[in-house]
């Protein structure tokens, strides 16, 4: 079965600081997609960064990169210089093969960033 | 260029009753899913449709169902709502199927049943 998971329910981090937050996953298909999202507290889940499982440099956006261990099933979100305003929810989502509309997702990790 | 657009924003209703959500996407965007948000059981995918078609079917009764028009907007409808329909619904759209187009989320429309 395919599966999402993350391990921290809420991390802390000091501004300016880098933090990781770490997402495994499972599924037994060879094509696969990876992303991450942020949720703040208004509700709107934003597209941060994607990963294909095919793709062999990990992604990066800016301050986002994501460290794919495709052996070790692992696609951990990485945020350098951390600012206030990335306190959120951050999931992290998968989907299989064809099926680009339907994402599994992890249950998310709260970040806050403290000044 | 307008995001996704979802209305309405906050809803309440009573056990039994039905609602219809609406979800205009991205313009050009052709493919829309839906999503239910709680905190028991977190993000779960309903539906996906592309081009009026239903692609794909979460694991939802057939309470909850769907439709998209020719324009790609769509709705959501829950017949017979129960307390455990109270969520977040999201929609997403894309601007093809396939495995590396990113969703795109709306802000959601909250709904309450009491």
């Amino acid at each position: 079965a395919q599966k999402i998971t993350q391990t921290q329910p809420g991390m802390f981090v000091q501004e300016k600081e880098a933090v990781t937050l770490d997402c495994t996953y499972d599924t037994s298909d060879q094509s696969y997609g990876l992303f991450w999202y942020k949720q703040p507290s208004s509700g709107e889940m934003i597209f941060l960064i994607y990963q294909g499982s095919y793709d062999e440099q990990n992604a990066t956006e800016g301050r986002y990169s994501l460290n794919f261990q495709k052996a070790r099933k692992s696609a951990n979100l990485v945020i350098s210089a951390s600012q206030l305003g990335d306190s959120a929810m951050y999931f992290c989502a998968m989907n299989i093969g064809n099926q680009g509309g339907k994402l599994i997702f992890g249950q998310g990790t709260e970040l806050s960033v403290k000044p | 260029k307008a995001g996704v657009t979802q209305t309405p924003r906050y809803l309440i209703k009573t056990r039994g009753q039905q609602v219809t959500l609406s979800c205009s996407p991205i313009s050009g965007h052709r493919s829309v899913s839906w999503y239910q948000q709680t905190p028991g059981q977190g993000l779960q995918f309903l539906f996906e449709y592309f081009s009026e078609t239903q692609r794909n079917k979460g694991n939802f009764p057939g309470r909850f169902s769907g439709r998209q028009f020719s324009n790609s907007r769509s709705e959501m409808n829950v017949s017979t709502l129960e307390l455990g329909d109270s969520a977040l619904y999201l929609c997403a759209s894309s601007w093809r199927q396939g495995q590396n187009s990113p969703l795109h989320f709306g802000n959601g429309t909250r709904l309450t049943v009491t």
